[in-house]
């Protein structure tokens, strides 16, 4: 299994540009997330689905949208960049039943100038 | 809403000694989870341990332990026998057992350095 897989690892942005983070997993996980981690700091979420369909906002969603097609694809888009959107994202997912770990994509840098 | 709080910026330690990584929470629920994890400069997120509120064992994990001490809210991590690529940043997370969502709530992180 390849687990969770994030493209692209870095990517540099100019203001005002968008883009889609892409996020995959092969573990047929129900749930799946977004974080960002802001330097030195602890990851935040950004939006989560329970499922294919189904998705919700999670603490700091403002400048972000998701979809959720399939089981397997969570993408994160970013309509207008900004500068304060700089930061490292990462994808999670895990299973269903509540004593199951999160397992973390490797992340996607991003700037933005 | 809960929160977690990890006090120690940095600390550092010797190969082979043991370090003590401390972590609080604020949460009203009585069931809940706790997570160590561990991020090295490859920025891949590793769980590292896991403990659960119901259980008055502390869990274990090789050199890795946990001191949960859950009327105090406390939950810090001890690294025996401390090795190089021990060297990360360390973050304490919370989830709750309910809901539909069990989003996992991350401390600040404390950067541990191994010194040879």
């Amino acid at each position: 299994n390849a687990g969770v897989t994030q493209t692209p690892k870095f990517r540099i942005l100019k203001i005002g540009q968008s883009m889609t983070l892409q996020c995959t997993q092969d573990m047929n996980h129900n749930y799946m997330y977004w974080y960002r981690q802001d330097p030195g700091m602890g990851l935040k979420l950004i939006y989560y689905s329970v499922g294919a369909g189904i998705t919700d906002k999670g603490e700091v969603p403002n400048g972000y949208n998701v979809s959720r097609s399939t089981t397997e694809d969570f993408p994160l888009r970013l309509e207008l960049a900004a500068p304060s959107q700089t930061s490292v994202y990462f994808c999670a997912s895990r299973q269903t039943a509540n004593n199951y770990e999160q397992y973390f994509g490797p992340g996607t840098r991003l700037t933005v100038t | 809403a809960q929160t977690v709080t990890q006090s120690q910026p940095e600390m550092s330690v010797q190969e082979a000694e043991t370090v003590t990584l401390s972590c609080t929470y604020d949460t009203s629920e009585s069931d809940y989870y706790l997570f160590w994890y561990k991020q090295p400069p490859s920025r891949q997120m590793i769980l590292v341990i896991r403990q659960e509120a119901y259980k008055q064992q502390n869990a274990t994990e090789n050199r890795f332990s946990v001191n949960f001490q859950k009327a105090a809210k406390s939950f810090s991590l001890k690294i025996s026998d401390s090795q190089l690529g021990d060297a990360a940043m360390y973050f304490c997370a919370y989830r709750g057992y309910g809901g539909a969502t069990n989003k996992l709530i991350f401390g600040t992180g404390t950067l541990l350095a191994v010194q040879p």
